[in-house]
C-alpha cells in the first residue's frame, strides 16, 4: 500500500520550460515533506523539503507547492537545464524517521 | 565533510547465502535508516537505529535484521537470500532525532548493489 502517490511516471521538458510532480498523500499524520533528487548509479539527494505550516518554499529554480485541505503537494522545476535530468521523489514522514518514498518521476530536459 | 559512506558498493550472491552491509554515517549524525530499491517497489523503509536501539521497522521478514554501533556505524544483515532481494540497498543519516518531533533531514550514502544470483 503506497501511501504517497505520484505523478507523472516521466516528463520530457525543452531546456528552459517548466517541470511540474505532482505527489498526493492520505496520512494525515504526515508533516515533513522532502523531495529527493537520484542520478543513476547514485543515491538520493535531498532537494527541498516542506512543512504543513507553509503552503510554498523556494530555493534556486526549485520550488514546493502545498495545498493542506487537499492532502497534495507539488514540485515545480523553474528553467529546466539538460543537468537537471534525474529521477524525482517525493516523500512524507510523521516524525518517525522513516520516509514514505512516491514511485518516483523521471524527468529528460531536452537542450 | 565526509559524507555517508556505504560498503562494499557491489556485491554478489547465491541464493541461500547471507550479507553484511555496512554504513558509516556523517560524522556527528546518530540516527541511521536503511532503505531497499527496486524498480518495482521503489524505495522502501527497512529499519531506523539510534544509540545502538532500533526504533522502527518497516515491512520486511525477519530475514533483514542491522545493528548500530557505539559509534554510530550500522550494518544490516540479510540471511537466506531470495532472487527478489536483488536491490539497492541505502543507508541515510539525520543529525539531531528527536523523537515525535518531523524528520530531521535524511543524507543518503551512494549504496550498495545487491544482486542475487
Amino acid at each position: 500500500q503506497q501511501q504517497v502517490k505520484q505523478s507523472p511516471q516521466s516528463l520530457i521538458v525543452q531546456k528552459g520550460g517548466i517541470s511540474i510532480i505532482n505527489c498526493a498523500y492520505e496520512n494525515t499524520a504526515f508533516d515533513y515533506f522532502p523531495w529527493y533528487q537520484q542520478f543513476p548509479g547514485k543515491g538520493p539527494a535531498l532537494l527541498i523539503a516542506i512543512r504543513p505550516d507553509v503552503s510554498e518554499k523556494k530555493e534556486g529554480r526549485f520550488t514546493i507547492s502545498f495545498n493542506k485541505s487537499a492532502k497534495q503537494f507539488s514540485l515545480h522545476i523553474m528553467d529546466s537545464q539538460p543537468g537537471d535530468s534525474a529521477t524525482y521523489f517525493c516523500a512524507a514522514s510523521r516524525g518517525d524517521y522513516k520516509l514514505s518514498f512516491g514511485a518516483g518521476t523521471t524527468v529528460t530536459v531536452r537542450a | 565533510k565526509a559524507g555517508v559512506t556505504q560498503t562494499p558498493r557491489y556485491l554478489i550472491k547465491t541464493r541461500g547465502q547471507q550479507v553484511t552491509l555496512s554504513c558509516s554515517p556523517i560524522s556527528g549524525h546518530r540516527s541511521v535508516s536503511w532503505y531497499q530499491q527496486t524498480p518495482g517497489q521503489g524505495l522502501q523503509f527497512l529499519f531506523e537505529y539510534f544509540s545502538e536501539t532500533q526504533r522502527n521497522k518497516g515491512n520486511f521478514p525477519g530475514r533483514f535484521s542491522g545493528r548500530q554501533f557505539s559509534n554510530s556505524r550500522s550494518e544490516m544483515n540479510v540471511s537466506t537470500l531470495e532472487l527478489g532481494d536483488s536491490a539497492l540497498y541505502l543507508c541515510a543519516s539525520s543529525l539531531y532525532p528527536i523523537p515525535g518531533q518531523s524528520t530531521d533531514t535524511q543524507y543518503f550514502g551512494p549504496g550498495t548493489r545487491l544482486t542475487v544470483l
